[in-house]
This record gives C-alpha cells, structure tokens and sequence, in this order.
C-alpha cells in the first residue's frame, strides 16, 4: 500500500470549490506531518503551493494566491487541498509530500484536476 | 535560479551524470535534492545533499545513487548507475527552503532517455 493517496482524477467547474484528499496509509498519523501540495502544469516543473500541519503550523508559498489553503481530516487521516473560486488556470496536477522519519521524502500519486 | 545539465540519452548499464548549477544565490544553509519523474507518471525523490555534503537518499536506489556538492562552482551533481528503461524520464534539481522544507525553487528540468 502506497504510503500517500490521492485520487488519480477530479473535475469541477469554475467558480466552483474543490477539495483534493492526500490519504495517509494506515499506521503513520496525519497529525504528524506537514502536508505539503506541489502544482505542476504540463511542461513545467512543480510549484510549491502551500504547507499544511494545523491552524497554527501551516505556510502559503510565496506569490501563491489566497484561494489556495490546507486543511486535514483527522478521522480520515487525510490531508486536503481546498481550491475556492476555480479558475481554467487551476486545471493541474497536483502532487502532495511529506518528510518521512525527517529524512526522506514521499510524494503521493498525484490527481489531475480537470476545470471544465 | 536552478539549471540542469545531462546526456540526454543513454544506453543501458551506463552511469547517468547530471549537474545542476545553482545561480542568484549561494549554496549554503540548504538543502539540494533531485527529483524525477518517468513519463506519464508522477514524481519520485531521488536524494538530498546538504551543502557541506552529508547526504540521504531513497532506499529503492540506494545502491545505485551517488551525489556530490560544489560550493566553489555552485554546483551539485548526481550519479546513477546502472541505468534501464525503467531509469527514463525528466530529472528535476530543486532546493529545500530552510524555514519550511519546501521545495522552493525548481530547475526546468533535463530529459534523460535510456535505450539501446
């Protein structure tokens, strides 16, 4: 079993909001973690979107815009990319990561979000 | 300001060498990673040097990774031996920002194809 999960696809509409899970395998705690979420545009290396731990650990990468935020569902032990007001520009993939035993690095599957 | 550099293609069994020179910056107080991504798919880490040379790497290619640092020429580099198909894809440099962990900066990317 993977140790991050993501759904491998989403739609939504613009001007919609949409929420992206990053599961975390069964036995590694979300509350553990910072949750990183990368963007990544066809041609182009990833971005840095935002990290995400709790309300008071919790980072929005430079230039990134206020639409994009983190959040977690403890009792799914998941963490979430909620994008508001959907824009075309947004249509992406979006990878999310963790440190693991603070050395090595896990990056989930990634979901392409479609902006229809 | 990162920037790979590699073969392109290669034939299998070689060792894959890729450099990254890192401009508009220095080199130390971070992190430096590589990061890879076969086509179609999504992204894999491969390791990280810390700028006076203590590295971790991933498990899965431990035996086969090898990377090393140039602070004198703001450069750092990476080894892959034994190369297959299974080794294709774009090989990302990108630097750790030191406050969050966060993959802050990306290289374009360098497009390394192995086949005989």
């Amino acid at each position: 079993q993977a140790m991050l999960t993501q759904p491998a696809s989403l739609s939504a509409s613009p001007g919609a909001s949409v929420s992206l899970t990053c599961t975390l395998r069964s036995g590694i705690n979300i509350d553990s973690y910072r949750i990183y979420w990368y963007q990544q545009k066809p041609g182009s290396p990833p971005q840095y979107l935002l990290r995400y731990k709790s309300d008071s650990d919790k980072q929005l990468g430079s230039g990134v815009p206020r639409r994009f935020s983190g959040s977690k569902d403890a009792p799914a032990n998941a963490g979430i990319l909620l994008i508001s007001g959907l824009q075309s520009e947004d249509e992406a993939d979006y990878y999310c990561m963790i440190w693991h035993s603070s050395t090595s690095v896990v990056f989930g599957g990634g979901t392409t979000l479609t902006v229809l | 300001q990162l920037q790979e550099s590699g073969p392109g293609l290669m034939k299998p069994s070689e060792t894959l060498s890729l450099t990254c020179t890192v401009s508009g910056g220095p080199m130390s107080s971070y992190y430096w990673s590589w990061i890879r991504q076969p086509p179609g798919k999504g992204l894999e880490w491969i390791g990280s040097i810390y700028y006076s040379g203590s590295t971790n790497y991933n498990t899965s290619l431990k035996s086969r990774v090898t990377m090393s640092v140039d602070t004198s020429k703001n450069q750092f580099s990476l080894k892959l031996s034994s190369v297959t198909a299974a080794d294709t894809g774009v090989y990302y440099c990108a630097r750790v920002q030191t406050s969050s962990a966060a993959f802050d900066s990306w290289g374009q990317g360098s497009l390394v194809t192995v086949s005989s």
